[in-house]
């Protein structure tokens, strides 16, 4: 099993529609989560961090399920401009005791006219 | 305000050639990481450096050397380059650590093609 796992998509919605994204992790011990976003051809950008009670900004809504391992990321009101990648980011406990965050493959949205 | 800045942003070379990719942050970061990206497959983890003077190996680090040689600078450096490390590579950086994975910050990217 991977150990950050996303629905690579494409997600293609209309503007204005509100979508929603999850992404698994595999590691129980996993204590940080942030939400990023990749334009093509683009570094990756943070878009938010995932805390335990759930955040929002603006229209983006993250929440964190630890339970059943898994961070979602809901999108209200899409606009173009919303287009990315998304990309699902955990730490994780390395071999040297050391922390590393891992990066999911990403999830593609598409927001149509 | 430039963060991280990465150069060159596009290289070709021939198998067998090296090359150094450097990396310089001017945010007085202590944690820096180069990644690489292949397509269909998430950022992969190179080689990290925690702190100045020291560096660890992450996921795929053969093939690869680095050198944190001073706070703002971390350089990657291909020693013999073969196709397979035909990639995007990103550099990165964050706040120490201070109990709790800080976000990282990237630059804007290396496209590496090998022949």
């Amino acid at each position: 099993r991977k150990e950050v796992e996303q629905d690579p998509g494409p997600f293609n919605v209309p503007e204005g529609a509100t979508v929603a994204f999850n992404c698994t992790y595999s590691n129980s011990a996993s204590q940080s989560f942030f939400w990023y976003r990749q334009d093509c051809r683009k570094e990756p950008k943070l878009l938010m961090s995932v805390y335990s009670s759930g955040n929002e900004d603006g229209r983006f809504t993250a929440q964190l399920n630890r339970a059943s391992q898994y961070i979602s990321l809901l999108i209200r009101d899409s606009k173009l401009s919303d287009s990315a990648t998304y990309l699902c980011v955990v730490n994780r406990l390395r071999d040297t005791g050391r922390r590393a965050l891992t990066f999911g493959s990403g999830t593609r949205l598409q927001v149509q006219p | 305000n430039a963060g991280v800045t990465q150069t060159p942003k596009f290289q070709v070379l021939k198998t067998g050639q090296s090359m150094t990719l450097q990396c310089a942050q001017d945010m007085n970061h202590n944690s820096m990481y180069w990644y690489r990206q292949d397509p269909g497959m998430g950022l992969r983890l190179i080689y990290y450096s925690a702190s100045e003077g020291t560096t660890d190996k992450g996921e795929v680090p053969n093939g690869y050397n680095v050198s944190r040689l001073n706070k703002r600078e971390f350089s990657l450096r291909l020693e013999s380059a073969a196709p397979s490390q035909t990639s995007v590579y990103f550099c990165a950086s964050s706040e120490e650590n201070q109990g709790r994975d800080q976000p990282q910050h990237f630059g804007d990217g290396t496209r590496l093609s090998i022949l």
